[in-house]
């Protein structure tokens, strides 16, 4: 049973567009909510987080959109640039004794 | 120095081979992971440990094994190796915060089973 779903799998935007990844959960006990950004070669990396109690969370051209009524949230970056490439998971945790889980990821090209 | 560092970068092995990966980390952190990362089906959790008396088995076990040799040392057997099992392997730690937790992963292992 996959937890937390993630979607699309791949992504090829225009550089100076804007990328979005959607994610949504079924189990209401999570709590946090992080993006994860991993380079070729290279192993994830935490990029930014939300908790449920806000909407939104805006870090440079990274911001976080949270609907906690639809279980989804969702990853946008603004001004896409060729570095910005790479592929990013969305993950969901709930306070206790279990793991991050992790959606199956979204491989982002920016092409110039 | 790397805060979480993993050994091999790169391993060619047989069938039926038993082989280990190793994984240390100097963050301090309790919590370390096991993953394995294929194309188009993401990061899938293999084992995990909380503490160095602490092994969980993730969702997918079948055909590994672990040994947590202290605090800062996980390792990943794949006691019979087959070609399935070619992937890339993820350490990672955690130590968990108040209604959060990071995870750090090592630069990860390349395995190829022939």
């Amino acid at each position: 049973q996959q937890q937390v779903k993630q979607s699309p799998q791949s992504l090829i935007v225009q550089k100076g567009g804007i990328s979005i990844i959607n994610c949504a959960y079924e189990n209401t006990a999570f709590d946090y909510f992080p993006w994860y950004q991993q380079f070729p070669g290279k192993g994830p990396a935490l990029l930014i987080a939300i908790r449920p109690d806000v909407s939104e969370k805006k870090e440079g051209r990274f911001t976080i959109s949270f609907n906690k009524s639809a279980k989804q949230f969702s990853l946008h970056i603004m001004d896409s640039q060729p570095g910005d490439s790479a592929t990013y998971f969305c993950a969901a945790f709930s306070s206790g004794n279990t793991p991050l889980v992790f959606g199956k990821g979204t491989r982002l090209s920016v092409i110039a | 120095d790397a805060d979480v560092t993993q050994t091999p970068r790169n391993r060619i092995t047989k069938t039926g081979k038993r082989i280990m990966l190793e994984c240390s980390q100097t963050k301090g952190h309790d919590r370390m992971y096991w993953y394995r990362q294929d194309p188009g089906l993401g990061l899938r959790l293999i084992y995990y440990s909380f503490d160095v008396k602490d092994i969980n088995k993730g969702e997918i076990s079948d055909g590994y094994s672990v040994s947590r040799q202290a605090q800062a040392k996980f390792s990943l057997s794949l006691e019979s190796a087959i070609p399935n099992q070619t992937a890339l392997y993820f350490c990672a730690t955690s130590e968990p915060g108040h209604r959060q937790e990071t995870q750090y992963f090592g630069p990860g292992t390349r395995l190829l089973v022939l």
